[in-house]
């Protein structure tokens, strides 16, 4: 099975700084990628995927995530926080290409906090 | 839009009460799943279903059964319930054909039993 690993449960950041938040895959074979978000009291929320079209991915809200094969990485950025932001983040990683049961494993999350 | 949606928001139930929780999407999709959520856990899978009338279990069944009767919508029974069973419930789901497909999610479904 897959698995995914999200370093840090908690990050916190003043409003206007860099969001840096970490996912680490395990897979032999570059697999797809996902980061959602999550506002209190509601479900999860894509925020973008990697699909092997490009390494650099832009999603919404000006977040961005780059896959690093070298390191099975797919960190989470941002370059400026806003309050808004404050929420929890998942990554997941798919099921190996060529299944078709759309099974996602998630991380554990990150829980954002962002000062004024 | 895609829309799953959950039949309540918030739930209250004794131990042994058999409970259902019911998940309705609207886009036609082929894949629906049950998760719960525990601080610190992340999102855990409870089952799937991939088609009407088939599931297969996820990494936590225990406890837990669930419904497809039809394509669109996925049921989740737990028996008799217990305390340990208190959670947030999420379902989602997503269109078949190849892994890079995202999942859609509900709200969620915040049971505690007591």
């Amino acid at each position: 099975a897959q698995s995914v690993t999200q370093l840090g449960s908690h990050v916190s950041v003043s409003e206007g700084a860099l969001v840096l938040l970490r996912c680490n895959y395990s897979s032999s074979v570059p697999p797809y990628l996902f980061w959602y978000v999550q506002y209190p009291n509601q479900g999860l929320q894509l925020l973008l995927k990697y699909t092997s079209a490009a390494t650099l991915v832009k999603g919404i809200n000006g977040f961005e995530a780059e896959f690093k094969k070298s390191e099975t990485s797919f960190h989470l950025t941002k370059p400026s926080a806003h309050m808004s932001d404050a929420a929890e983040y998942f990554c997941a990683v798919s099921e190996t290409r060529g299944s078709t049961l759309g099974r996602l494993y998630f991380g554990r999350g990150t829980q954002l906090t962002v000062w004024p | 839009d895609v829309k799953v949606t959950q039949s309540s928001r918030y739930l209250v139930k004794r131990t042994g009460e058999k409970v259902f929780l019911e998940c309705v999407q609207d886009m036609d999709h082929e894949n629906m799943f049950w998760y719960r959520q525990d601080p610190g856990l992340g999102l855990r899978l409870i089952y799937f279903s991939y088609d009407v009338k088939m599931k297969e279990k996820g990494d936590i069944p225990e406890g837990y059964s669930v419904s497809r009767e039809k394509k669109e919508r996925f049921s989740l029974i737990l028996e008799s319930a217990s305390t340990n069973q208190t959670s947030m419930y999420l379902c989602a789901s997503s269109p078949s054909g190849s892994s890079y497909n995202e999942q859609f999610f509900g709200p969620g479904t915040r049971l505690t039993v007591l």
